[in-house]
């Protein structure tokens, strides 16, 4: 099976434009998440998403949200960038993305996005 | 709230060293998962394994072992007889309860192996 794959790889923007992100995961998976990842903060869950349904939210300001499509393929957004927005941006996907109990899903990275804010 | 430590930030072995990496957490739940991720240069995190909180048992993989000691909170990595290639950061990190989804990081240890 192919990996799962994020576009672009790399993004130059400048302060207060909008940016958008895709990732489509491995075939079959249902459950998509994005982690933002900096120098200083680590990685950080943004959210995720499941059957286009956002499931789960980290602590980010509304300027960042996401979507998910009937083909499980995903898009962030961030809105008005601001200069620590800069990071690489990792989506992952999951083949079940059962909330809670014993599940089997693990999560597989994409190579990501790494946004340089100007 | 949940936390991962990965209290080593950066370590540097010469090659065929064994080496371990440590891995301490906190969650008030019964139920979660601990993960070990490998992110080479590329940027890219590769999975290296999962573990339940119902299963202690100490997993080996080649030259990869893993000790997991709830007793402790731990969850070690050592890699025998390392090699150049294994030169990446690795994270450990534990799942939310209630959304396996959702993971909660360290910061990541710096592991380089000088030939």
């Amino acid at each position: 099976k192919a990996g799962v794959t994020q576009t672009p790889r790399y993004l130059i923007k400048t302060r207060g434009q909008q940016v958008t992100l895709s990732c489509s995961p491995i075939s079959g998976h249902r459950s998509v998440s994005w982690y933002q990842q900096t120098p200083g903060q680590g990685l950080q869950f943004l959210f995720e998403y499941f059957s286009e349904t956002q499931r789960n939210k980290g602590n980010f300001p509304g300027r960042f949200s996401g979507r998910q499509f009937s083909n499980s393929r995903s898009e962030m957004n961030v809105s008005t960038l601001e200069l620590g927005d800069s990071a690489l941006y990792l989506c992952a996907s999951s083949d079940q993305g059962v909330g809670g109990g014993l599940s089997t899903d693990t999560q597989y990275f994409g190579p990501g996005t790494r946004l340089t804010v100007l | 709230a949940q936390k991962v430590t990965q209290a080593q930030t950066e370590i540097s072995v010469v090659e065929k060293e064994d080496v371990t990496l440590d891995c301490v957490y906190e969650t008030r739940d019964t139920t979660y998962y601990l993960f070990w991720y490998k992110q080479p240069p590329s940027g890219e995190l590769v999975f290296l394994i999962r573990r339940n909180s119902f299963d202690e048992q100490n997993e080996i993989s080649g030259r990869y072992s893993w000790n997991f000691q709830k007793s402790t909170s731990s969850f070690n990595f050592t890699i025998t007889a390392s090699q150049v290639v294994d030169s990446a950061v690795y994270f450990c990190a534990l799942s939310e309860p209630g959304a396996n989804s959702k993971l909660t990081f360290g910061k990541g240890i710096t592991l380089s192996v000088r030939p």
